[in-house]
């Protein structure tokens, strides 16, 4: 079975500053890796995913995210942070056919 | 492409009635999830359908909750009789099943905000 562990409850950063979130995953089988976004009062969105192919995946909006399977991680970074960033994210984990389990969440805060 | 709808948006009940949550997911979508997200927490999974069947419900409060998904297409999540600790907001999202068997990102959507008072 799968299970994800997001190793910051709360990261809080300056603006302009860069940032990691960190995940690790645990599976039985080949993964699929996803980070998404809440930002206040809305819904879930998908930030960026790893399917297959390249490990280091690009968001349109400046997040990058690589898949490491001998480190069984999945964090995501951006060199740069934007007050608009703030919002709690998720790391989540899909294996084959198998349930697809999310993180307990990390919430960014970003501080002028 | 609409997106996943569910109904309603809010619902406060007292505890020990019941209450219905229905979902209808993107078209085309064979995967259908309910999750449970309670104030400060990741989304908790409570059932997954592949169509019509089940493929986990290993976290689904069976003697309470209780889903179906008929004809493989709308959903339904019923609590009876709800709980104080029930309260949370309720989601539904889906993904598509691409011939390679690889499943994509599932899609969202606005969730259910459930109060058991």
């Amino acid at each position: 079975a799968q299970s994800v562990t997001q190793l910051d409850s709360q990261v809080p950063v300056f603006e302009e500053a860069p940032v990691e979130l960190r995940c690790n995953y645990s599976s039985s089988v080949s993964v699929y890796l996803f980070w998404y976004v809440q930002y206040p009062n809305q819904g879930l969105q998908l930030l960026l995913k790893y399917l297959s192919g390249s490990t280091l995946v690009e968001s349109i909006n400046g997040f990058e995210a690589e898949f490491n399977k001998s480190q069984t991680s999945f964090h995501l970074r951006k060199p740069s942070v934007h007050i608009s960033d703030t919002a709690e994210y998720f790391c989540a984990v899909s294996g084959g056919a198998q349930k697809l389990v999310f993180g307990q969440g990390t919430r960014l805060t970003i501080n002028p | 492409e609409a997106g996943v709808a569910q109904s309603p948006r809010y619902k406060i009940i007292e505890k020990r009635q019941s209450v219905a949550f229905w979902c209808n997911p993107i078209s085309g979508h064979a995967t259908l999830y309910w999750y449970q997200q309670i104030l400060g927490q990741g989304p908790k999974l409570l059932i997954q359908f592949q169509n019509n069947g089940v493929v986990d419900d290993s976290q689904l409060p069976k003697d309470r909750f209780s889903a179906e998904r008929l004809k493989g297409v709308d959903s339904t999540l019923k609590i009876q009789p709800a709980k104080l600790e029930d309260s949370a907001v309720y989601l539904c999202a889906s993904s598509l099943v691409l011939k390679q068997g690889v499943r994509t990102e599932a899609f969202f959507g606005q969730g259910t905000r459930l109060t058991v008072v």
